[in-house]
């Protein structure tokens, strides 16, 4: 079974620019996660779809991320204008939803490094 | 509201001794729980959870976690730890999905590091 894929990898860019991640789920999982993971911290929940509607963006900033999640498959993140706060390791999640209810564990992508300078 | 508490940053055992990473969880609900463990530049990995069926639950490398829900702890343990255990391990706590569709907090991670 594939995992989650993300990318890129790595990002380096001066504040103010803008950027933007990919993230693809396990194919059939409804709930697709993003996390923003601060170095020394743990990760801190941005947004979380179910299919192609937002469940939680309460953490998310608005005035300068976004996330969208067309055909309830691909997701993206945007962040424009970065700033050097916004300097983490971006983590995509998926979890699959069974018609008996409930979710299965979330599985996790390699995560995008992005450093704002 | 739910949280999470990882007592401990920063765990040292030699190795072949025991593990112990403490967890105490807060939830409004009866939670489904999960040890994730990451290893440097790796993704997050799941070691075990537990949802609401066997409160002594057993995961992968050795690794097991009793849920107690009079103490809202969720340790983990292992027996004898090896040098490739050394990584950063969370605890996360799930809400039920049918209210807040299985929203994830992670604590604040523990590192373990282990000797030789």
């Amino acid at each position: 079974e594939a995992g989650v894929a993300q990318s890129p990898r790595y990002k380096i860019i001066e504040k103010r620019q803008s950027v933007a991640f990919w993230c693809n789920p396990i194919s059939g999982h409804a709930t697709l996660y993003w996390y923003q993971q601060i170095l020394g911290q743990g990760p801190k929940l941005l947004i979380q779809f179910q299919n192609n509607g937002v469940v939680d963006d309460s953490q998310l900033p608005k005035d300068r991320f976004s996330a969208e999640r067309l055909k309830g498959v691909d997701s993206t993140l945007k962040i424009q204008p970065a700033k050097l706060e916004d300097s983490a390791v971006y983590l995509c999640a998926s979890s699959y939803s069974p018609k008996t209810g409930g979710e299965t564990e979330a599985f996790f992508g390699q995560g995008t490094r992005l450093t704002v300078v | 509201a739910q949280s999470v508490t990882q007592l401990d940053s920063h765990v040292s055992v030699s190795e072949g001794t025991p593990v112990l990473l403490r967890c105490n969880y807060s939830s409004s609900y009866s939670p489904s729980l999960f040890w994730y463990v990451q290893h440097p530049n790796k993704g997050l990995q799941l070691l075990l959870k537990y949802t609401s069926a066997a409160t002594l639950v057993k995961g992968i490398n050795g690794f097991e976690a009793e849920f107690k829900k009079s103490e809202t702890s969720f340790h983990l343990t292992k027996p004898s730890a090896h040098m490739s255990d050394a990584a950063e391990y969370f605890c996360v706590v799930r809400s039920p999905g049918g209210t807040s569709y299985g929203k994830l907090t992670f604590g604040q991670g523990t590192i373990l590091t282990v000797h030789p």
